[in-house]
């Protein structure tokens, strides 16, 4: 399973753009990207999920490279609610399901 | 989406008490789930395998006479924390996989007192 490597913290106020950037240089070819916020003392839950190129849902937009050893999630117009943990997970074991969490961000909105 | 539910959501017990902890997929199957622990601050861990019907799967360094999981059917998957110590008072989340996503429950806090 790929390693992932994310920044440990990040700050933002409300109302900007909060970009996440997640390298994951040893991604296998049949592997997705997946993001998942974490509140304190709740499960993971999931953001958004990509292959290549852009993907864009309800909360956020997911930016993937070509060569897809990174991706960055991007938050638009974050709120204090939005502070939280956020996981960049990369290749899902098909044959298992096992997914392994690097550290994550924690993202801090201020007012 | 899917839904994944834990049972109890806090328990409290005592040094040297077993505590069995519940884990549902609602809306789907699951001949496969996950157990992680998550210490204060730190990132999720992946303790078991669950598996319906066999043996459980352990990582490295769990010991799985301690940590003692029962996947008795395709929605229901159990991890019972026996003779518990303080040591073992953390935050248990399992999860259950559909093709390419994991969905997690909301997590259960346990406190060895």
């Amino acid at each position: 399973l790929a390693k992932t490597t994310q920044p440990i913290s990040m700050d933002s106020y409300e109302g900007q753009e909060v970009n996440i950037t997640c390298s994951h240089n040893n991604i296998a070819t049949n592997d997705y990207i997946t993001w998942y916020q974490q509140f304190p003392s709740q499960g993971p839950r999931f953001i958004i999920q990509g292959y290549k190129t852009k993907v864009t849902n309800e909360v956020a937009s997911l930016f993937i490279p070509a060569d897809r050893k990174s991706s960055t999630l991007s938050l638009p117009r974050v709120s204090l609610s939005d502070t939280a943990v956020y996981y960049c997970l990369v290749g899902v074991d098909t044959n298992a399901g096992k997914s392994t969490f690097g550290d994550g961000t924690t993202l801090t909105v201020k007012p | 989406g899917a839904v994944v539910s834990q049972h109890p959501s806090r328990v409290i017990c005592k040094s040297g008490t077993s505590v069995k902890i519940e884990c549902r997929s609602l809306d789907f199957q699951a001949t496969t789930m996950f157990w992680y622990r998550q210490f204060p601050k730190q990132s999720l861990m992946l303790m078991a395998t669950s598996n319906e019907g066999s043996k459980a799967t352990y990582e490295q360094g769990v010991e799985k006479d301690k940590f003692l999981i029962n996947h008795a059917s395709l929605t229901l998957s159990t991890l019972t924390v026996t003779s518990a110590h303080p040591e073992d008072s953390s935050f248990y989340i399992c999860s259950a996989p559909l093709p390419n996503e994991q969905f997690f429950g909301p997590g259960t806090r346990l406190t060895v007192l």
